[in-house]
């Protein structure tokens, strides 16, 4: 079974400064998606970044980028510039690329607190 | 944007009574709708698949006569709690994928969820 894991439960960083998120995950397949989504205090989830695992691309949405290491099973999330509304509840996110498999399977969370 | 509308955003409820909630997608149909249950700092569990026209798919441990999900339309799922008890007590989230998005990386639409407190 696939497992996302979160080592970090909270993260602190100053406004305007960059911080990066961590994000194992185990899985047998060789192709599937990985994502980001950020959950406010409002709890809307709202997806961040997405990342397909056949691409060595890094993605990148603005301030936001991945780190993705195919090899190690490793997604980090690096915002740049933070601020104040990027603090939230982040979750990483796997899915398959199996049509079949519409699931995601999510990390713990990372919970965000930006410092002014 | 694709927009997925949940009801009520809160209820309380006493023990032993049911409660509904409705999960809508506004502006696109979904085939697939998903259920998931989220305790206080904590990740989201996914607890059923919901499938329009046909039976849900639940996850391991998820007591399918307690949690009933309903998917009739390619807009509407919703899921009853029924004799509801303290320990149901939770957030829960739907989400749905646009049955048109042309591929499968394509992101699932989240409701803003339901908080349940039952007393």
């Amino acid at each position: 079974a696939q497992t996302v894991t979160q080592s970090q439960p909270e993260m602190s960083v100053q406004e305007a400064e960059t911080v990066t998120l961590s994000c194992t995950y185990d899985t047998s397949e060789s192709d599937y998606y990985l994502f980001w989504y950020k959950q406010p205090p409002s709890r809307q989830m709202i997806l961040v970044i997405r990342q397909e695992a056949y691409k060595q691309q890094n993605a990148t949405e603005n301030r936001f980028s991945v780190n993705f290491q195919k090899a190690a099973k490793s997604f980090s999330l690096k915002i740049s510039d933070s601020q104040l509304g990027d603090a939230a509840m982040y979750f990483c996110a796997y899915k398959p690329r199996d049509q079949g498999a519409q699931k995601l399977v999510f990390g713990q969370g990372t919970r965000l607190t930006i410092n002014p | 944007g694709a927009v997925v509308s949940q009801h009520p955003s809160w209820v309380i409820c006493k023990s032993g009574t049911s409660v509904k909630i409705e999960c809508r997608s506004l502006d696109f149909q979904a085939t697939t709708m998903f259920w998931y249950r989220q305790f206080p700092k904590q990740s989201l569990m996914l607890m059923a698949t919901s499938n329009e026209g046909s039976k849900a798919t639940y996850e391991q441990g998820v007591e399918k006569d307690k949690f009933l999900i309903n998917h009739a339309s390619l807009t509407l799922s919703t899921l009853t709690v029924t004799s509801a008890h303290p320990e149901d007590s939770s957030f829960y989230i739907c989400s749905a994928r646009d049955r048109a998005a042309s591929s499968y990386n394509s992101p699932l639409h989240f409701g803003n969820g339901t908080r349940l407190t039952v007393t």
